[in-house]
């Protein structure tokens, strides 16, 4: 069946920007997460959805940074004022529950100038 | 912080086993070990998660020790397309939900 699925696959931008990056989980998976990746480091947690709502957003480094979930089911990640440091990949996974294990998109790949 | 750690890199010729190493000496009696690897440019594919008990699949099979402070992933017969950067996480539940944290990996080079 389909995996996760992430739009744009790689997005240039600059500085100062608003740029959205989108998530289509697997079907039917309840459970949604945002991870960034810096080059040469494992994924960082950023936000975790249940349904619509955010119910861990612990990771998101600071209120540029900001996704939603409106129906369930795709995902916007959503940075504001875009700053150089922001460049890297950053990637979506679901899971059928919050206890299941995750599946991960093939990220979009987001550069800063 | 990671609850893993991991060599930095491997290298395994082609055809033969590939073990790689895990160790989580804080983990909990209920947090369970996955494993996942990214080949370049790619999102992380699941490979396979175990509790206590040693698990087979059609990729892999994981050990765990007895008393789970470390395991040992072995991909029985490497090919050039195992090449990637291999990830062992402890599951952690956290904030309403179970978490990965990653570490760095280990970077699987197998060689023809």
């Amino acid at each position: 069946g389909a995996g996760v699925s992430q739009t744009p696959s790689n997005k240039v931008t600059e500085k100062g920007k608003y740029v959205e990056l989108r998530c289509d989980p697997i079907s039917g998976h309840t459970a949604l997460y945002w991870y960034r990746q810096s080059l040469g480091q494992g994924p960082e947690f950023l936000i975790y959805f249940q349904g619509t709502g955010a119910a861990d957003d612990s990771g998101l480094p600071n209120d540029r940074f900001f996704a939603v979930r409106p129906e369930g089911s795709v995902s916007t990640l959503k940075i504001q004022r875009t700053e150089r440091g922001d460049s890297a990949v950053y990637l979506c996974a679901s899971s059928l529950t919050n206890f299941e294990t995750q599946y991960f998109g093939p990220g979009t790949r987001l550069l800063v100038l | 912080d990671a609850k893993t750690t991991q060599p930095t890199s491997m290298d395994c010729a082609e055809g033969r086993a590939a073990n790689l190493p895990c160790n989580h000496s804080t983990i909990s009696g209920n947090e369970y070990v996955y494993w996942y690897r990214q080949i370049h440019s790619q999102g992380p594919q699941y490979i396979i998660h175990g509790l206590k008990n040693n698990e087979t699949n059609e990729m892999a099979s994981l050990i765990i020790t007895e008393d789970r402070k470390s395991s040992t992933l072995i991909l029985p017969h490497a090919t050039l397309r195992d090449t990637a950067v291999y990830y062992c996480i402890v599951r952690v539940a956290q904030g309403g939900t179970y978490k990965y944290i990653f570490g760095t990996g280990t970077r699987l080079k197998v060689l023809a």
